[in-house]
C-alpha cells in the first residue's frame, strides 16, 4: 500500500516567493496533519484536518501560511510570501482514527528560502 | 495539560550495549502511548505502541511496557545495533480530549 506521499521532496526559493507543498494522505484515512521541523523548535503540528475541515489552525505561525483540504486525497500548504525563517522540512501525516490514533508520516518537504 | 517528557541526549553507545530511553507522560484521560524512530533524512515511522495499562508493545528488538502507576513507557532494546542510529520519539493519544503529543525526541548514535 501506498503511504503517505508529499511533494515537492525538495524546495529552494527566494525570499518573498510563494511555495507550495503538496500531500496525498493514505486512502481511507481522515485526518490530516501538517508539521514542521526544525533544529531550534522541533517538531511542531501547524494544522490538523478532520475529513477535510481543518479542526486546529493554532499552530500556523502567521497570516503568511494557509492551508487547505479540498478533497480526502490531497491537502496544500501554502506560504505566501515566503522568508528566510520558513526553512526547514514539512511533514504531513495521516491518521484513521482522529487525532488521537496513530499517525503515519510522509517522507517531508526540506524548504529552504534563501 | 497532556505532555510528554523525554531523557535528553544525545546517547551514545557501542554496538551491542542495551538501550534504556526514558519516557514519561502526564494525561488528563487514558492515553494511547507510542514510540516514533526518525532516521536521517526520512520521516517518523512508528516503531511501537500500547493502548492500555500493562501493554507491552515490541517490534525489530524494541519493547516498552505501559506503566499507568509510574506514568512511564520507557523503550529498551537488549543489543543495539548501528543502523538502531536514529531519533526517537515518545508521544501519546488522548481520547477524551482529542490530543496527540509528541515529546522533544532523544537522538541514539551506536559506534560500532
Amino acid at each position: 500500500d501506498a503511504g503517505v506521499i508529499q511533494s515537492p521532496r525538495h524546495e529552494v526559493t527566494e525570499m518573498g516567493q510563494e511555495v507550495t507543498l503538496r500531500c496525498k494522505p493514505i486512502s481511507g484515512h481522515n485526518s490530516l496533519f501538517w508539521y514542521r521541523q526544525t533544529m531550534m523548535r522541533g517538531l511542531e503540528l501547524l494544522i490538523y484536518f478532520n475529513n477535510n475541515v481543518p479542526i486546529d489552525d493554532s499552530g500556523m505561525p502567521e497570516d503568511r501560511f494557509s492551508a487547505k483540504m479540498p478533497n480526502a486525497s490531497f491537502s496544500t500548504l501554502k506560504i505566501q510570501p515566503s522568508e528566510p525563517r520558513d526553512s526547514a522540512v514539512y511533514f504531513c501525516a495521516s491518521s484513521d482514527a482522529g487525532r488521537q490514533g496513530t499517525q503515519y508520516f510522509g517522507p517531508g518537504t526540506r524548504l529552504l528560502v534563501l | 495539560g497532556d505532555s510528554v517528557t523525554q531523557m535528553e541526549g544525545p546517547v551514545t553507545l557501542s554496538e551491542e550495549a542495551f538501550l534504556t530511553i526514558n519516557c514519561t507522560y502526564t494525561a488528563t484521560g487514558y492515553p494511547s502511548l507510542f514510540w516514533y524512530v526518525q532516521y536521517p533524512g526520512e520521516g517518523l515511522q512508528l516503531l511501537l505502541k500500547a493502548t492500555k495499562a500493562d501493554d507491552k508493545g515490541s517490534n525489530k528488538g524494541f519493547e516498552a511496557t505501559y506503566r499507568k502507576e509510574t506514568t512511564s513507557f520507557h523503550l529498551e532494546k537488549g543489543s543495539v545495533q548501528v543502523s538502531d542510529s536514529a531519533v526517537y520519539f515518545c508521544a501519546l493519544g488522548e481520547r477524551y480530549g482529542q490530543n496527540f503529543v509528541f515529546g522533544p525526541g532523544t537522538r541514539l548514535s551506536v559506534l560500532p
